[in-house]
């Protein structure tokens, strides 16, 4: 079935520094949906980006990530990380078979020191 | 604007316990989940709904029950609490089964079993 990868449990980064946490995913379907999710400290996980389409930047709240069919990857980036961006973020993948139905990674805890 | 309510915020079971735990949407969304959340596992699917009436069980289903009387409501009722169980289970809803729709979160109940 249907798999994503978020390889890092814990990112600790000093402020300002660029951010860059990976997942990766395993899927039959050639046309996957990519999420990321971003949870802060006792908040509910809330949209932060999304994509289907390859070799497409994808940009939100100073976050960006882009759709590698040929490596099955979907990296969220940040330039400059600050403070405000220390939470646990969740790559996750749809597809059309499977009911809107999306396969979580791990998740990876983002921690951004002063 | 709409709201997903959980209910309760905290539970505290015993050993051996039937208990349920309620969830409550106002956006008119067709498709309803549970989800399990656990550090370093990420967020596993235990049972969704398509719509009212209808169950479908996640991969993580055994040892729960899901009940979707109507369309704005989706229960979760663990059938037998384990012993120093401590989780978050966490309510989403989605407009459809697009495999592009967008989770709307609640935020959670928070099991601890004695």
């Amino acid at each position: 079935g249907d798999s994503v990868t978020q390889t890092e449990g814990l990112v600790t980064l000093t402020e300002g520094l660029p951010v860059m946490l990976n997942c990766t995913y395993q899927t039959i379907y050639s046309n996957p949906f990519l999420f990321w999710y971003v949870q802060h400290l006792n908040e509910s996980p809330r949209l932060l980006l999304k994509s289907f389409t390859d070799n497409k930047r994808t940009e939100h709240q100073g976050f960006h990530a882009t759709l590698h069919k040929s490596s099955s990857s979907f990296h969220l980036q940040k330039s400059s990380a600050q403070l405000s961006d220390s939470a646990l973020y969740y790559c996750a993948l749809s597809d059309r078979y499977n009911q809107g139905k999306l396969i979580f990674g791990q998740g990876t805890k983002l921690s951004i020191k002063p | 604007g709409g709201i997903i309510t959980q209910t309760p915020k905290f539970l505290i079971g015993q050993e051996g316990q039937k208990l349920t735990l309620k969830c409550q949407q106002n956006f008119n969304h067709d498709t309803m989940y549970w989800y399990r959340q656990d550090s370093g596992k990420g967020l596993r699917l235990i049972y969704y709904s398509i719509t009212e009436n209808d169950l479908q069980k996640g991969d993580l289903s055994e040892g729960y029950d899901a009940s979707r009387e109507k369309k704005s409501s989706f229960s979760l009722t663990v059938t037998s609490a384990q012993k120093n169980e401590m989780a978050v289970f966490l309510c989403a809803s989605s407009k459809g089964q697009a495999s592009n729709s967008d989770y709307t979160f609640g935020s959670g109940t928070r099991l601890l079993v004695i």
